[in-house]
């Protein structure tokens, strides 16, 4: 069955390492997304990629990085640079709808 | 940008009927989506308007105004299980606007017996 899928379901990591969470699809989804969620809040969009080889910065990109090298494929990085970045966080793909991964919970330590 | 309000509580009683409203001020539309999200987990798909009127599916039905930026969710024949937050969201024009979603806050649902 196609999906997408994320990894770990929980992180932990200690303060000022970075992280790369991961998000694969078998979707064939040209467009992919990341969200972060906090507690009691909708979910606000970190970066987004319509197409291999190129993204944008949503709505809080300051302290994240990600890279898009092969359609399944679009790991996002926490940088130490990110003040706050206990959360979790959801992928998505884009077909006729969006589909989301099951989250990451990362908490930083 | 998107601005897109709900409330953020609401109870309601098994076997009921429940409104959730959602109003937003946006840039560009290009459709509105209705998510239910049990917490911890991926919001799940119940509903997408891109024109006037209401769309029903089942227990469930949305509406959308596009002149008045609103919509509602409606859910009839309450259960226990339906306690969980429904998230609004309104997606940006594809020119430019990526078909981002922007999400409300939620609005977390409690049905009581």
């Amino acid at each position: 069955d196609g999906g997408i899928t994320q990894s770990p379901k929980y992180l932990f990591r200690k303060e000022g390492q970075n992280v790369t969470l991961s998000c694969e699809q078998n979707l064939n989804h040209d467009a992919m997304y990341w969200y972060r969620q906090d507690p009691g809040q909708g979910l606000r969009l970190i970066y987004y990629s319509q197409i291999v080889n190129d993204f944008q910065k949503g709505d809080i990109a300051e302290g994240y990085s990600v890279s898009r090298e092969k359609k399944e494929s679009f790991p996002l990085t926490v940088t130490s640079a990110q003040k706050n970045p206990t959360a979790f966080y959801l992928c998505a793909s884009r077909g006729e709808g969006y589909t989301f991964g099951s989250g990451t919970r990362l908490t930083v330590v | 940008g998107q601005n897109i309000d709900q409330p953020t509580e609401m109870t309601a009683t098994e076997g009921a009927i429940v409104q959730i409203n959602c109003t937003y001020q946006t840039s560009g539309f290009n459709g509105l989506f209705w998510y239910q999200q049990h917490a911890g987990e991926a919001p799940t798909f119940l509903s997408y308007n891109v024109l006037d009127g209401l769309e029903e599916k089942g227990r469930f039905s949305s509406f959308l105004s596009r002149s008045k930026g609103y919509s509602y969710l409606l859910l009839k024949e309450l259960q226990m299980k339906d306690s969980a937050s429904y998230l609004c969201a309104v997606r940006d024009p594809p020119a430019g606007g990526g078909n981002k979603l922007t999400f409300g806050t939620g609005t977390q649902l409690k049905v009581e017996l």
